[in-house]
């Protein structure tokens, strides 16, 4: 089975200063990966996706994340935290065994970003 | 417009109702799913449905049985409410089963069981 572990429980960075959210996976073969976020009481929105492309994924807000096979990890950056980038972030693995399209989660990073 | 949508929003209840949440979707996706999130934030699937025909369902207690009446509608329905499950479910669909294509989320319903 496919699963993600994500390092961080809790990130804290400044606005402005540059943000980096741990992601390690652990696959079989090549998987399919996404970064969602989640905004407090709101649903979640897809940051980026990961589908055996370019390793290194632009998404939206500034964010992108790199695939490295070598290190098993897909790590999500931005070179400049803003307030309303604070949220909750997943790290997802797709699994597509048995013809489901089935999304496996992290648990989750929160991202605090101070003045 | 919304793409994803669920109802009701909050739902309070008291152990041992009976329950149903509603998903719709405009985004002419044929999956869609349901999943758990628990008070610590982490999600987990429960089902999903292709084309009206359920393709996951992972080991979840048989009191909770989803619905698909047609492929823009997946509902779930909740009978013998316990207090473990107090949660927030949400729904999601996808543009194909088998290929990986990301899931779009509802807002989420929050359940709370007293």
């Amino acid at each position: 089975a496919q699963s993600v572990t994500q390092l961080d429980s809790h990130v804290s960075v400044s606005e402005g200063t540059p943000v980096l959210l741990r992601c390690n996976y652990s696959s079989s073969y090549s998987p399919s990966l996404f970064w969602y976020v989640q905004h407090p009481n709101k649903g979640l929105q897809l940051l980026l996706k990961y589908t055996s492309a370019a390793t290194l994924v632009k998404g939206i807000n500034g964010f992108e994340a790199e695939f490295k096979k070598s290190e098993t990890s897909f790590h999500l950056t931005k070179p400049s935290a803003h307030m309303s980038d604070a949220a909750e972030y997943f790290c997802v693995v797709s699994d597509q065994a048995g013809g489901g399209n089935k999304l496996t989660f992290g648990t989750g990073t929160q991202l605090k970003v101070e003045l | 417009d919304t793409a994803v949508s669920q109802t009701p929003k909050y739902l309070v209840t008291q152990m041992g109702n009976d329950k149903s949440i509603k998903c719709e979707q405009n985004l002419g996706h044929d999956t869609m799913y349901w999943y758990k999130q628990d008070s610590k934030k982490f999600l987990k699937i429960m089902f999903s449905y292709n084309n009206k025909e359920l393709i996951i369902n992972e080991t979840v207690p048989n009191r909770f049985s989803p619905k698909s009446p047609d492929k823009a509608h997946l509902n779930l329905h909740i009978n013998s409410l316990e207090l473990g499950d107090s949660a927030v479910y949400f729904c999601a669909s996808s543009q194909m089963a088998g290929i990986t294509y990301e899931q779009y989320f509802g807002p989420g319903t929050r359940l709370t069981v007293t």
